[in-house]
Order: C-alpha cells, then structure tokens, then sequence
C-alpha cells in the first residue's frame, strides 16, 4: 500500500520562528516525487515545493526547505522566518512515476504562525 | 492564480439529486485529475483524463463519472447524491505530456454539500 502520514495534526509558532513539519511515507517503488502543498483559509491547494527521490540534494524555495531521507523514507519541511501568510494546512504528498498518476495525499498539517 | 478554472465555487442540493462540476486546465496542459476531499476521507484521487481518453482511476463510486472534451475542459457528474458525497471537490491539470513527473497545478475547488 502507498500511503502517506504527518504524525503532527497541529502545530503553532510564533512570526518569524523556524517551524519543521513532519511526514513519512510507505512504498515499494524507488522512482517518485514528492511534494508539499500548502491551503490556507481560501481553500486553494497551492504548490510548495517538490523533490525528485532520485536527488540527494534537498529542494529549497526561499524560506522553504526540505529535509529527504530516501532510506529512512522521510520528507519533512522546514519554514524558515515565519510569516503570518504561512498560516495553512499543509499536505504531504508523493506520485509514483510508473503506474497510476495520481498524488497521494497525508491528513495535513494545520500550521498556524502567531502574531 | 493556478490558471486552472471550476465551476461553480458552491453547490448545494438534495439528496438522489445529480450534478456537474466543470473544470478549465491551464492553457496547454492535457491532463486532467479529479480529487475529492473530505473530512473523513482527506485527498483521495478520483479519475484522470489525458487528451480526451481516460489514464487512471481512483476511488471513485460508480455513481460517479468524468470525461474530457476536445477543448480539454472536463466534466464531473455526480448522480444519486447522498449525503456523504459533501465535500471539496478539485480539479487539477498538468503539462503537456501528462507524465507522473509533471506538476499537478490544483483549481480553487467546488465546495459540493448534499442536505
């Protein structure tokens, strides 16, 4: 089975604080990506960042970074500098290259950065 | 902005009703996925439509069904509502090609109750 789990259903910071969010994953295959999506309030599931499982380099977008353990199957998110507009859900997720296209999805991270 | 359109932005009917979701891809892109979320059930992966012809299917109910026309917009009908078929429905869209590999850009998403 494929799944996906974010062990940490809420988390808060305060602005401009360092926050990881964590997320694990489970499949046999070797070839995937991953991604992080982010939804705020408006609902929109909005793209963070994405990492090829193939790279042993870590992504990074701005104050965005990812932490890619492919052994220990591990995919967390750093945010560095919190801002107000981080404030989100959000959704680990991974697509296998060969087989069915489709993203699967953790049960989300509800994070929220305090003034 | 994602550049991927739905309509309409809020649904609400009865139940054993039927409905339409529409979705617009982004300029370009040739694939299609359909993903509802709830709350119970989180993101799952309804159906994906490349270029007119069905690529994968997902959890979706058979009372469920999706094409994609020639001008690549895709369609969602929902028949014999029932009260658990409530949730967010989303749409989304990918390159050219239409490979696991390519980003899935989401839509803003249908919010779909059932009374």
């Amino acid at each position: 089975a494929q799944t996906v789990t974010q062990s940490q259903p809420e988390m808060s910071v305060q602005e401009a604080e360092t926050v990881t969010l964590s997320c694990t994953y489970d499949t046999s295959e070797n070839n995937y990506y991953l991604f992080w999506y982010k939804q705020p309030p408006s609902r929109q599931m909005i793209l963070v960042i994405r990492q090829e499982a193939y790279k042993q380099q870590n992504a990074t977008e701005n104050r965005f970074s990812v932490n890619f353990q492919k052994a220990a199957k591990s995919f967390s998110l750093k945010i560095s500098d919190s801002q107000l507009g981080d404030t989100a859900m959000y959704f680990c997720a991974f697509i296998i290259i060969q087989g069915a296209q489709k993203l699967v999805f953790g049960q989300g991270t509800r994070l929220t950065i305090n003034p | 902005d994602s550049g991927v359109t739905q309509t309409p932005k809020h649904l609400i009917t009865a139940t054993g009703q039927r409905v339409t979701l529409r979705c617009s891809p982004r300029s370009g892109d040739l694939s299609v996925y359909w993903y509802q979320q709830s709350l119970d059930q989180g993101l799952q992966f309804l159906i994906q439509y490349y270029n007119g012809e069905e690529r994968a299917k997902g959890n979706i109910l058979e009372r469920f069904s999706a094409q994609q026309f020639p001008d690549l917009h895709s369609e969602l009908n929902l028949s014999s509502l029932e009260l658990g078929d409530s949730a967010l429905y989303f749409c989304a869209s990918s390159a050219l090609a239409g490979l696991p590999t390519d980003t899935q850009y989401f839509g803003p998403g249908t919010r779909l109750t059932v009374l």
